[in-house]
């Protein structure tokens, strides 16, 4: 069965260090999407993604986020100066088309030090 | 925030069925009940969605109160894999609306 896949399973930085996390979408889908959790807290949604541009973003996701498909596989979150409180599991999802289910990846665990 | 109610935790036998309850008393026309499940801190994993409709998988049933101001999702025969944090979200019909996450509910499924 297809899945998304995410790159790294953890990421160590130092803050105040950009950082990128990586996510291979099931092939086709056309809908994307970021969400983090940190640790003991609720999962949250931070951006969605059609279509080149993003649809929807959350107070959360500040300047300091960006977002971008770079090629047709690709799906990226990057965070430009990282803080402590940038520390959390970062799950990518996609879906297919309109209205049907959003399927999650694994997540990269971001530790900021 | 979320516009479902979960109580925090149930457990069940394992081979027995879970029947897991969600109340959604806001929900509006517009909104499906979608339901996912999240084992230790993997990726939420879909296990079901409708508007009206009960439905059935082959991982689950959803029963839906003709009200739709409740549902209640079945797991027909739980399996200690099946121990896990189980959300109930309200989503918006749309192309690609967000998925609004609440605390969800622990299963426990005992030997």
């Amino acid at each position: 069965e297809p899945e998304v896949t995410q790159t790294p399973s953890h990421q160590v930085t130092q803050m105040g260090q950009e950082v990128i996390l990586r996510c291979v979408p099931i092939s086709n889908h056309l809908y994307f999407y970021w969400y983090r959790q940190i640790l003991g807290q609720k999962v949250e949604f931070l951006v969605s993604f059609y279509n080149n541009e993003i649809s929807e973003k959350s107070e959360i996701f500040d300047d300091q986020f960006s977002v971008e498909r770079p090629d047709g596989s690709n799906f990226t979150l990057k965070i430009r100066s990282t803080k402590l409180e940038d520390s959390a599991m970062y799950f990518c999802a996609s879906q297919g088309q309109a209205n049907q289910p959003q399927h999650f990846g694994d997540g990269t665990r971001l530790s900021i030090l | 925030d979320a516009k479902t109610t979960q109580p925090p935790s149930m457990d069940c036998a394992e081979g027995r069925a879970a029947n897991l309850p969600c109340n959604h008393s806001t929900i509006s026309g517009n909104e499906y009940v979608y339901w996912y499940r999240q084992i230790h801190s993997q990726g939420p994993q879909y296990i079901i969605h409708g508007l009206k409709n009960n439905e059935t998988n082959e991982m689950a049933s959803l029963i839906i109160t003709e009200d739709r101001k409740s549902s209640t999702l079945i797991l027909p025969h739980a399996t200690l894999r099946d121990t896990a944090v189980y959300y109930c979200i309200v989503r918006v019909v749309g192309a690609n609306s967000k998925l609004t996450f609440g605390k969800g509910i622990t299963l426990s499924v005992r030997p």
